[in-house]
This record gives structure tokens, sequence and C-alpha cells, in this order.
């Protein structure tokens, strides 16, 4: 079946970096754009970033596109996200997700990973 | 950008009863308006797009209409299982997300 896993969160200090990655199966990896959204605490979601399918356009929330870098390995059916000098504000539940042929619709979603920043 | 605003943030319905969630765009996105929901702990799961059109597996009772700037959900008959949060989502340019409505067992 279709599925996203997500890994590489956990506590870092404000400032540091952390990389998260998502591993699809169950699909064509390679022939499907993918995106990352987040969702802080209690809060609702926020789109983060997305990559096409074979991550030649890269675009990203306005107010991370200077920290935050998403990218992918076909060859390895994993999508990232690199996260630098993180803020306690990046505090979230950080879920990938599938793009649908209508790129910015999202039909498939992993269970998310947590990320939280404090000292 | 374009700013979604869903009403009400809190809808408390009995089981069975119908459920009416809505959502405005701050400017037109035409029909591209996709509704997920959210159930404590899980993942959003994609439930209309196309602004009526229901996703793969979504049972019949979920039904989406509007265009422009004004859409709604309905659940014509609340199940136990359909008490979660909703949110409506644009995509006619880049996207955005609605802040949500929590539907709550009354």
């Amino acid at each position: 079946q279709v599925q996203l896993v997500e890994s590489g969160g956990g506590v870092v200090q404000p400032g540091r970096s952390l990389r998260l990655s998502c591993a699809a199966s169950g699909f064509s990896f390679s022939s499907y754009g993918m995106h990352w959204v987040r969702q802080a605490p209690g809060k609702g979601l926020e789109w983060v970033a997305f990559i096409s399918y074979d991550g030649s356009d890269k675009y990203y929330a306005d107010s991370l596109r200077d920290r935050f870098t998403i990218s992918r390995d076909n060859s390895k059916n994993t999508l990232y996200l690199q996260m630098n000098s993180l803020r306690a504000e990046d505090t979230a539940v950080y879920y990938c997700a599938k793009a649908m042929i209508m790129i910015f619709l999202m039909d498939v979603w992993g269970q998310g990973t947590t990320v939280t920043v404090s000292s | 950008e374009i700013v979604m605003t869903q009403s009400p943030a809190t809808l408390s319905v009995s089981p069975g009863e119908r459920a009416t969630l809505s959502c405005r765009a701050s400017q037109s996105v035409s029909s591209n308006l996709a509704w997920y929901q959210q159930k404590p702990g899980q993942a959003p799961r994609l439930l209309i797009y196309g602004a009526s059109t229901r996703a793969t597996g979504i049972p019949a009772r979920f039904s989406g209409s509007g265009s422009g700037t004004e859409f709604t959900l309905t659940i014509s008959s609340l199940q136990s299982e359909d008490f979660a949060v909703y949110y409506c989502q644009q995509y006619n340019k880049w996207l955005t997300f609605g802040g949500g409505t929590k539907v709550e067992i009354k």
C-alpha cells in the first residue's frame, strides 16, 4: 500500500540544524511531486515546501525559504527537509505528503515527525 | 497571499445530525478548493477536491459545494468517526489552509 514514513525529528537547540527524511513506498515515487507541511502544537496546518517529481522545481513558504531546503533522492525513494538556524517557533509536527497531478493537492500523508526546538 | 477563513471555529453536533462547515477565501479561488479531515494524533486525510469531488474511499455523506470565495462542507448524518477537525485549502494560487473547524459531540 501507499506509505510515507517520516524520521529525523527530535529535540534540538535554537540555532542548530536538523534534517528530516520521508521514506516512500507503494507508488512510483519518482513520478510525483512531494510536500512538507507542519503543524505547531494545538495549531493548524502550515505548508512548508514543495519539490517537483524530478527535483527541478522547488517552492517554499516565504517565511521559510532562507532557512529550509527541500530535496529528494529518487534512487532511494526518499524526500528530505534540511532545516537550519532553527527557532522555537519551528517546533511542530512535520508531515510529508504526496502531491496529486494538481501539484498543490496532497492525497497521501505520512504520520509525521516531531521537531522540538528548545534549549 | 490568499487568506482562508473557516467558520465556526467549533461546531457541536449530535450523532446523526447534519453538519455544515464554511470556508471563505479572501479572493476568488475558482473551484480550486479542498477539504481535509484530521483526527487527534493522526495525519490529515483528503476528503474533497475541486470543491465538490470526493477523494477515493470517502463516504457519500461528505459533500462539498461552492465556488469563487464561498465554500461549504456538509456531513449529512454525523457518525462517531466524523468528529474531528476539518481544514479547507485553496490551491488556485500557491496553497494556503484555513484555520480549521472542530466538530465535536453535542
